[in-house]
């Protein structure tokens, strides 16, 4: 069966740089790109972009362009996100989200908590 | 700025229908644009329903439906159940880049 397990939660203090890891199993990875999605506290469902896990050419979202990076390692079916100089405001749940040309947006991680603060 | 903007909250009684829309800034939603639609209780991950607009997963309940309706996309509860009540996500897709809506609360009362 289909299933994104992603890291654990991680307190990160300002400035620090924090990676968070999707690691795929029941499939093929490389036939299936990765959505990453963020919830802040209380707040909706931002797209933040995704993957191509074929070419590992990856696609940003406004406002999520600089200090945040996908990136993969196709040895192990994982697909990491990297969050360089951390604000509070960075403090959300993460999640991956696989997405098939036909399925759309299947199955999703468990999200990954990141909190940022001093 | 593509905004995509749904309904802040519904409420809607035990055994009812109710419809959730799902709109964009740039004018009328089309399969051109993927519609997919999301369910998330507090606490879980978000579940995926429908995508492409009317296609459902293997998992979503038959009560769910997806359209394309006076140029947005929508999302139809038939005979709704309490384990219904949650908060709703459409999400589209304009040229590989995905936008959200804001959420549907549904409250099921």
């Amino acid at each position: 069966q289909v299933q994104l397990v992603q890291s654990g939660s991680e307190l990160k203090k300002p400035g620090a740089s924090v990676k968070v890891s999707c690691k795929a199993s029941g499939y093929t990875f490389t036939r299936y790109a990765m959505n990453w999605v963020r919830q802040a506290p209380g707040q909706g469902l931002e797209w933040m972009g995704w993957i191509n896990t074929d070419t590992g050419n990856p696609t940003y979202a406004q406002g999520f362009t600089g200090r945040f990076v996908f990136s993969l390692d196709t040895s192990v079916s994982t697909a990491y996100l990297l969050i360089s100089s951390l604000k509070a405001e960075d403090t959300a749940v993460y999640y991956c989200a696989r997405d098939g040309a036909v399925t759309g947006t299947d199955y999703w991680g468990q999200g990954t908590l990141v909190t940022v603060s001093s | 700025q593509t905004v995509v903007t749904q309904e802040p909250s519904l409420t809607v009684s035990p055994g009812g229908t109710v419809t959730l829309t799902c709109a964009s800034s740039r004018g009328a939603v089309t399969s051109d644009y993927s519609p997919n639609w999301f369910q998330q209780k507090p606490g879980q991950a978000p579940r995926a329903l429908i995508y492409s607009a009317t296609n459902k997963h293997s998992w979503t309940p038959a009560r769910f439906s997806g359209s394309l309706l006076g140029g947005k996309a929508a999302l139809t509860l038939s005979g709704v159940q309490p384990e219904d009540e949650a908060e709703y996500y459409c999400l589209l897709y304009y040229g590989g880049v995905g936008v959200f809506g804001g959420g549907t609360k549904l409250t099921v009362l």
